[in-house]
């Protein structure tokens, strides 16, 4: 039981690439997140899904775009990469929002030159 | 959107002592969490409060649940090297999501 992961750890792109970052949980929740981290400003929520096939927009959802094909996977797209979106990004899952515990990934921290 | 303010930013303090943070926010929440993460580590969840007044420990943290909902307390209590890390509260509101504060980086010297 691996709970949440996240790939990659880590990466470095240049302005105006585009990449996707890949959540997984084998813990069979319905809910999942997709957060930012940037220093002194907490986690401010980008995208979440409530279940297979939804999504919906969070705090900040401007440049991102998710997709929930499968229960287990939420992938979080960046289309043009912008400086401001260097971050660590953390996905969460839980098996429902109304008190349930959010449980994280480790973080992947996305650098943007 | 909602802000949590949450205090201290930081705190360096010697092993054995008492540790007190906070989150105050303008809104009211129904749920209050304080969440630890280490570094290269997502957050993960100490302590979960329900219900305005409510105290809860857990080890040598108990955190509580203000009455007017619009805040929170964490005391950690007898310090040790491994208790350093940074703190999050959180507040989840009607809507169901989470507000997080800013955190506190809490250093503990051997």
């Amino acid at each position: 039981n691996a709970g949440v992961t996240q790939t990659p750890k880590f990466r470095v792109l240049k302005t105006g690439q585009s990449m996707t970052l890949l959540c997984a949980q084998d813990m069979n929740h319905e809910y999942m997140y997709w957060y930012r981290q940037d220093p002194g400003m907490g986690l401010r929520l980008i995208h979440y899904s409530v279940g297979e096939g939804t999504t919906a927009k969070g705090e900040v959802p401007d440049g991102y775009n998710v997709s929930r094909l499968k229960k287990q996977n939420f992938l979080l797209g960046l289309e043009s990469a912008a400086p401001s979106q260097t971050s660590v990004y953390f996905c969460a899952s839980s098996q429902w929002t109304g008190g349930e515990t959010q449980y994280f990934g480790p973080g992947t921290r996305l650098l943007v030159l | 959107g909602q802000q949590l303010n949450q205090s201290p930013q930081s705190m360096f303090i010697q092993e054995g002592e008492d540790v007190s943070m906070n989150c105050t926010s303008s809104s009211i929440f129904n749920t209050w969490l304080w969440y630890k993460q280490e570094p290269g580590e997502g957050p993960v969840l100490l302590i979960a409060l329900y219900k305005a007044g409510e105290l809860t420990s857990n080890g040598r943290l108990t955190a509580q649940f203000g009455i007017t909902r619009k805040d929170s307390f964490l005391n950690i209590s007898a310090s040790i090297p491994s208790d350093v890390g940074i703190y999050f509260c959180a507040g989840r509101n009607a809507g169901n999501m989470l507000t997080f504060g800013g955190g506190t980086r809490l250093m503990v010297k051997p």
